[in-house]
């Protein structure tokens, strides 16, 4: 079964809009991590925003935020007043245990490809 | 600066070759790890290390070999019994802060002749 999903393959979203990307995930665990990460055209993974399943508040860095629904299992990012230089890749991802003895894995959505229009 | 370099940028193998690809950071992390990407796809992970001298496989790891005899240093080898390799590697390392963040090298893109 999929743990994280991401529905929108793709977006186009004109410059200075926001833009919400979706992300749900399953997992029967109680502490799990969220992280979204950007893929420009080069390749590299950029770490953007983490959400720990304890934390209360959503998370905030920037021009990013994560909208945090944990009843409903979902991990929005969202981009506020969007930019030229927001056209990446963006993956959705959760840590989750491999074993008892600490070691954990990312397991990545499919990711969501972002244009952003001039 | 601190980071994560891999090299080289792009690898080409020969069918039935041995290759290896290098991953380094001196950001004194001690987890490291190695996830393949294919065109369409969220990452996978093949490797990953918690300590030197220590590693355990992912969910693709057949095909594939590691070693972590420095800390600094987390090698790749896809050998021949890898029957796909052609995709797009990404090394990570993460420290233990409770948010185990990864943080990516710039991934090395493996090409089949």
């Amino acid at each position: 079964a999929q743990k994280i999903t991401q529905t929108q393959p793709g977006m186009f979203v004109q410059e200075k809009e926001a833009v919400t990307l979706d992300c749900t995930y399953d997992t029967s665990d109680q502490s799990y991590g969220l992280f979204w990460y950007k893929q420009p055209s080069s390749g590299e993974m950029i770490f953007l925003i983490y959400q720990g399943s304890y934390d209360e508040q959503n998370a905030t860095e920037g021009r990013y935020s994560l909208n945090f629904q944990k009843a409903r299992k979902s991990a929005n990012l969202v981009i506020s007043a969007s930019q030229l230089g927001d056209s990446a890749m963006y993956f959705c991802a959760m840590r989750e245990a491999i074993s008892n003895f600490g070691n954990e894995k990312l397991t990545f959505g499919t990711g969501t490809r972002l244009t952003i229009i001039p | 600066d601190g980071g994560i370099t891999q090299s080289p940028k792009y690898l080409f193998r020969k069918e039935g070759q041995n290759v290896t690809l290098s991953c380094e950071q001196n950001l004194n992390h001690d987890a490291m790890y190695w996830y393949r990407q294919d065109p369409g796809q969220g990452l996978r992970l093949i490797y990953y290390s918690q300590i030197v001298n220590d590693f355990q496989k992912g969910d693709i790891a057949e095909g594939y070999s590691v070693s972590r005899e420095k800390k600094e240093s987390f090698p790749l080898t896809v050998t021949s019994a890898q029957k796909n390799p052609t995709a797009f590697y990404l090394c990570a390392s993460s420290i233990r802060d409770g948010l185990e963040t990864q943080y990516f090298g710039p991934g090395t893109r493996l090409l089949v002749l």
